[in-house]
């Protein structure tokens, strides 16, 4: 089992452009949440999907958008990137919607950085 | 609003020494409560889950048990060793779904 897999690992985008982030998740996995962390803070959610819709979303503005597939795996595209969206974005997969007991598994993350 | 407070570091023990990380909470009724930790250059992964009060949970020598009198959740271990050297998160879920809060991490290194 591979686990939850990001794509790709270290990203440089530039101020303005616009950038898209995948993630795979492990297997048996049909919820798939984004996180943003900073660096030397703690993640920050962003949003959840789950049966390809978006079903919680964070205090993050519209320019994060993402999509869910068939196969599970999702997308978190960022528009209008900004110096302050460098960051480690983590995905997280986890099997089911509406479970509290049930646990998250993380990828290794994307690092972002905007020039 | 639900959010989570963890003691600041770094932490900085020698090897076999024990080791204390503070959390406390803020959240109504029963939030699920969890510990990750994050090793240099990976992602989160799962140390502890707590899911009611009064749970207290074990994995690799680590404990913590879920306070709801004192709205606590503290990590801690009997005796360090160098490779627990990390970066460790205390984190609430609540609600459906499992969008997890966490706390700014406190990073502990070990020296031998």
């Amino acid at each position: 089992d591979a686990g939850v897999t990001q794509s790709p690992t270290h990203l440089i985008k530039t101020r303005g452009q616009q950038v898209t982030l995948r993630c795979s998740p492990k297997s048996g996995h049909d919820t798939v949440s984004w996180y943003q962390q900073a660096l030397g803070q703690g993640p920050q959610f962003i949003f959840q999907y789950y049966e390809e819709e978006e079903r919680q979303r964070g205090n993050f503005p519209d320019r994060f958008s993402g999509h869910q597939f068939p196969n599970y795996s999702s997308e978190l595209n960022v528009n209008a990137l900004l110096l302050g969206d460098s960051a480690l974005y983590l995905c997280a997969s986890s099997p089911g919607w509406g479970g509290m007991n049930t646990e998250a598994f993380f990828g290794q993350g994307t690092r972002l950085t905007v020039v | 609003g639900n959010s989570v407070t963890q003691m600041e570091g770094p932490v900085t023990l020698s090897e076999e020494a024990f080791l204390t990380i503070n959390c406390t909470y803020t959240a109504t009724g029963y939030p699920s409560l969890f510990w990750y930790v994050q090793y240099p250059g990976e992602g989160l992964q799962l140390l502890l889950k707590a899911t009611k009060a009064d749970d207290k949970e074990s994995n690799k020598g680590f404990e913590a048990t879920y306070r709801k009198e004192t709205t606590s959740f503290h990590l801690e271990k009997g005796s360090v060793q160098v490779s627990d050297s990390a970066v460790y998160f205390c984190a609430l879920a609540k609600g459906a779904g499992t969008a997890l809060i966490f706390g700014k991490g406190t990073t502990l290194s070990v020296s031998s």
